[in-house]
């Protein structure tokens, strides 16, 4: 089975820092697909950014990026500059495009302190 | 806005009774996916639909079921509630079935009494 684990329940940064939230996920797949999506007080579940476990280079968006380590199973995210408006629940996610199951970790909750 | 809509919003029932909620996939999107997220917790995968076809199934209780009609919305059907199915309830969707990104709805919270 697909776990993912995220093992920082809860991460503090300061604004304008740079904070880094880690996530290992456990699969037999070669082919897969992970994810890191924001949940902020609203509850809505917003992309972040997405990484095919095919491409080697490591997916950006703004001031996201990833470290994508496919040999040790590890995806972690990086925000630069960090902004009040990051303050939210990060989940990580893994897929399986051969059966669709979507695993999601417990989550990490970042806080930024102005 | 992802373009994902759920109804209701909100949701209080009793014990025992069953509820309906609704998903609108975004303009396009053939999946629809649902989960579960009881408080301050990951989510949980329950099912997903693809055309109206049931294509991977989660941790979905066999009291819940879902199905998917001929407009692509969604319904999912929780029956003899218990106290422990209080949840926000995620409706996603995605253009097609496999690796595809999912967009998600804005939940439909559900208390039960």
């Amino acid at each position: 089975a697909q776990t993912v684990t995220q093992s920082q329940p809860e991460m503090s940064v300061q604004e304008a820092e740079t904070v880094t939230l880690s996530c290992t996920y456990d699969t037999s797949e070669s082919d897969y697909y992970l994810f890191w999506y924001k949940q902020p007080p609203s509850r809505q579940m917003i992309l972040v950014i997405r990484q095919e476990a095919y491409k080697q280079q490591n997916a950006t968006e703004n001031r996201f990026s990833v470290n994508f380590q496919k040999a040790a199973k590890s995806f972690s995210l990086k925000i630069s500059d960090s902004q009040l408006g990051d303050a939210a629940m990060y989940f990580c996610a893994y897929r399986n495009p051969n059966n669709n199951d979507m695993r999601f970790g417990a989550g990490t909750r970042l806080t930024v302190k102005p | 806005d992802s373009g994902v809509t759920q109804t209701p919003k909100h949701l209080i029932t009793a014990t025992g009774q069953r509820v309906t909620l609704r998903c609108s996939p975004r303009s396009g999107d053939l999946s629809v996916y649902w989960y579960q997220q009881s408080l301050d917790q990951g989510l949980q995968f329950l099912i997903h639909y693809y055309n109206g076809e049931e294509r991977a199934k989660g941790n979905i209780l066999e009291r819940f079921s879902a199905q998917q009609f001929p407009d692509l919305h969604s319904e999912l059907n929780l029956s003899s509630l218990e106290l422990g199915d209080s949840a926000l309830y995620f409706c996603a969707s995605s253009i097609g079935a496999a690796g595809d990104t999912q967009y998600f709805g804005p939940g439909t919270r559900l208390t039960v009494l």
